[in-house]
């Protein structure tokens, strides 16, 4: 079955420098790419995400890459505020058939004002 | 926006006893419920895939006799964590999507503890 790995598993960064979180996937035939944002106790929030035959998105501070060839996505935040401390999690699927998601282990996002 | 309703949000209860988790999707129709499980400081590990009307599939090492899954209907899926034991205390989320060309929409989840 498919396996997400994500690093780096803690990172800190300074208000207003940007953040990088990295994920790979074994599956080749996985096409679909989500990231959420996880504050303690609460439910994951979609925060971007991404399908196979697109290379880049953006949604304002906040991109997600794909290299399909490598089979790794990466979580891009741009000018980090205190308030995007939190867990983020990447996931994969394969759509329309797998239908279920396979998250990575997570990373915490700590942003230091 | 999609909303999916869980409770309780928080339960304690004895070892032993039983305990029903429940998800409902407010505005949708949800044809397939996913039922995760999260340790402090882990991910969220999928326990079982449920379709409408059918029986849950269940990932390997998930107990389908300890936790049982019903998905009787298209707004509402329960999750029974039956003889309970204290390493069953985590936090379980649910997780609804309407169809294959629609997003997932999460519950707020159940911290579960057992004493």
């Amino acid at each position: 079955g498919e396996n997400v790995e994500q690093h780096p598993s803690t990172l800190s960064v300074q208000e207003g420098d940007s953040a990088v979180i990295k994920c790979t996937y074994s599956d080749s035939a996985s096409n679909y790419f989500p990231w959420y944002k996880q504050e303690l106790g609460k439910r994951p929030q979609l925060i971007i995400d991404i399908r196979s035959n697109v290379g880049e998105k953006k949604d304002q501070r906040i991109a997600v890459t794909l290299n399909k060839t490598a089979k790794h996505f990466s979580l891009h935040i741009t000018e980090t505020q205190p308030e995007d401390s939190a867990v983020y999690f990447c996931a994969a699927s394969m759509e329309p058939w797998g239908n279920k998601l396979v998250f990575g282990a997570g990373t915490i996002l700590r942003v230091k004002s | 926006g999609a909303v999916v309703s869980q409770h309780p949000s928080r339960v304690i209860c004895k070892s032993g006893t039983s305990v029903k988790i429940e998800c409902r999707s407010l505005d949708f129709q949800a044809t397939t419920m996913f039922w995760y499980r999260q340790f402090p400081k882990q991910s969220l590990m999928l326990m079982a895939t449920s379709n409408e009307g059918s029986k849950a599939t269940y990932e390997q090492g998930v107990e389908k006799d300890k936790f049982l899954i019903n998905h009787a209907s298209l707004t509402l899926s329960t999750l029974t964590v039956t003889s309970a034991h204290p390493e069953d205390s985590s936090f379980y989320i649910c997780s609804a999507r309407q169809g294959v060309n629609y997003g997932y929409t999460f519950g707020s989840g159940t911290r579960l503890t057992v004493v």
